[in-house]
């Protein structure tokens, strides 16, 4: 199986300022198609996952564009910029590359 | 709107079997796939398994020997049956549209 593993595993951030969130995938996530396949996902205090973005870089419809995805075949980051009150919550990758699909162990926002 | 919604007994005996029924609107299950995903309490995601649109089914194979998916079309209802449950099935699943729109989820205890 792909194993995921983000880091850190919790953050505190400051309203306003930036956050990045780091996900490492045992193998390679980029297809022979060209589409790498790391999602990324929040998790709010007592709610469903939410997309956040899509096959690395694209993002999910009606997410702010303070979001961003980045990365290359193993390595990707998840930026937040200007950190509001909503994003509180735990973020997961993902990987949809292969069967079994999996996802990292979770990153959690506070704010300070 | 696309909407899931997952139902089930919220409470199953060891060695018992589960089952879970998604109820979908705003879309076609002969257009769109559906994955199964769980979660332990407090802890993070398990992709399941999945069929897709075409009806098919994946699994993930440490689950497999004890997991079905199915459908109804007419109905709009993705069916999750799993059997032998054990303690460490607690938690709560999740059904969602091609891993982007989820359902709220519903939580299922296993105990005597």
């Amino acid at each position: 199986d792909i194993v995921m593993t983000q880091a850190p595993l919790s953050v505190s951030v400051t309203p306003g300022e930036s956050a990045s969130i780091s996900c490492r995938s045992s193998k390679s996530l980029l297809h022979s198609n060209g589409i790498t396949y790391v999602y990324w996902y929040l998790q709010k205090p007592g709610k469903s996952p939410q997309l956040l973005i899509y096959r690395m870089s694209n993002l999910a419809s009606g997410v702010p564009d303070r979001f961003s995805g980045s990365g290359s075949e193993t390595d990707f980051t998840l930026k937040i910029s200007r950190v509001e009150a909503e994003d509180v919550g735990i973020y997961y990758c993902g990987q949809l590359l292969e069967n079994p699909y999996t996802f990292g162990a979770g990153t959690k926002l506070e704010l300070k | 709107q696309v909407q899931l919604k997952e139902s089930g007994p919220g409470l199953v005996q060891p060695s018992q079997t589960l089952s879970l029924t998604c109820t979908v609107s705003g879309f076609s299950l002969t257009s769109y796939n559906v994955h199964w995903v769980r979660q332990p309490p407090g802890k993070g995601l398990e992709w399941m398994g999945v069929i897709w649109s075409g009806g098919n089914t994946d699994y993930n194979s440490a689950l497999k020997p004890r997991l079905s998916i199915s459908r109804d079309t007419s109905k709009s209802q993705v069916f999750l049956t799993m059997n032998s449950l054990q303690t460490e099935d607690t938690g709560i699943y999740y059904c969602n549209r091609n891993l982007g729109y989820w359902g709220q989820g519903t939580l299922v205890t296993v105990s005597s």
